[in-house]
């Protein structure tokens, strides 16, 4: 199944510019991830924020959360060619808080393209 | 940090014949692990939820038969395609949690195992 959507599906920004991808979800939460995915490999955790936190900050990274719009953003700044990839929000369900065992569930992502 | 490492990264296979992949959690105990399929261009499905010790969790519309999960270890999952077909060529991963990873510090994902059935 799929928690939600991205939006952008694809967006193409010169190196320097900020990209803002854009999710939204269905269900309630207990956190939201963000993972980058560069083309045929494995994925890469970036950075997971809280249900109750709103923004958080993570080097050129920066993620906001409005529960009350099942929805979050990832910003990059000062983008660079090597941030080309795809984007995908994530988002956990279950109801096992001792630990990594609940089910992640993904966005439709945002393949994110940084001319040099 | 934690690794978790997928082999193999790619393999061609004759339709009709089965597959196996593994997934390793290589400095930690995965009591869970979860694979995923991906198809070009498109998100990550999660197809089941691999249990150490017991029978894995398949999501809805994922054949059990075709897509036989084994979680005998705390550091070993493996996915085999049974009896592969053109259609089931797609990018399978895994990720491992449990153990001391907690969820909310994020998951561990393999390389990925590109299978193509011809």
């Amino acid at each position: 199944s799929q928690q939600g959507e991205e939006d952008p599906q694809a967006l193409s920004i010169q190196e320097g510019e900020n990209a803002t991808m854009n999710c939204s979800y269905k269900t309630s939460i207990n956190n939201l991830q963000w993972y980058r995915q560069n083309s045929g490999r494995g994925l890469v955790h970036l950075i997971l924020i809280r249900s109750n936190e709103r923004e958080k900050h993570s080097g050129r990274l920066r993620v906001t959360l409005d529960t009350s719009k099942k929805s979050s953003s990832l910003l990059i700044t000062a983008s660079r060619a090597a941030d080309t990839a795809s984007y995908f929000c994530a988002t956990v369900e279950g109801l096992n808080y001792g630990g990594a065992t609940n089910k992640l569930i993904f966005g439709t992502g945002t393949l994110l393209a940084v001319q040099p | 940090g934690a690794v978790v490492s997928q082999h193999p990264s790619w393999v061609i296979c004759k339709s009709g014949t089965s597959v196996k992949i593994e997934c390793r959690s290589l400095d930690f105990q995965a009591t869970t692990m979860f694979w995923y399929r991906q198809f070009p261009k498109q998100s990550l499905m999660l197809m089941a939820t691999s249990n150490e010790g017991s029978k894995a969790t398949y999501e809805q519309g994922v054949e059990k038969d075709k897509f036989l999960i084994n979680h005998a270890s705390l550091t070993l999952s493996t996915l085999t395609v049974t009896s592969a077909h053109p259609e089931d060529s797609s990018f399978y991963i895994c990720s491992a949690g449990g153990g001391f990873l907690r969820f909310d510090y994020g998951y561990t994902f393999g390389s990925g195992t590109r299978l193509t059935v011809v």
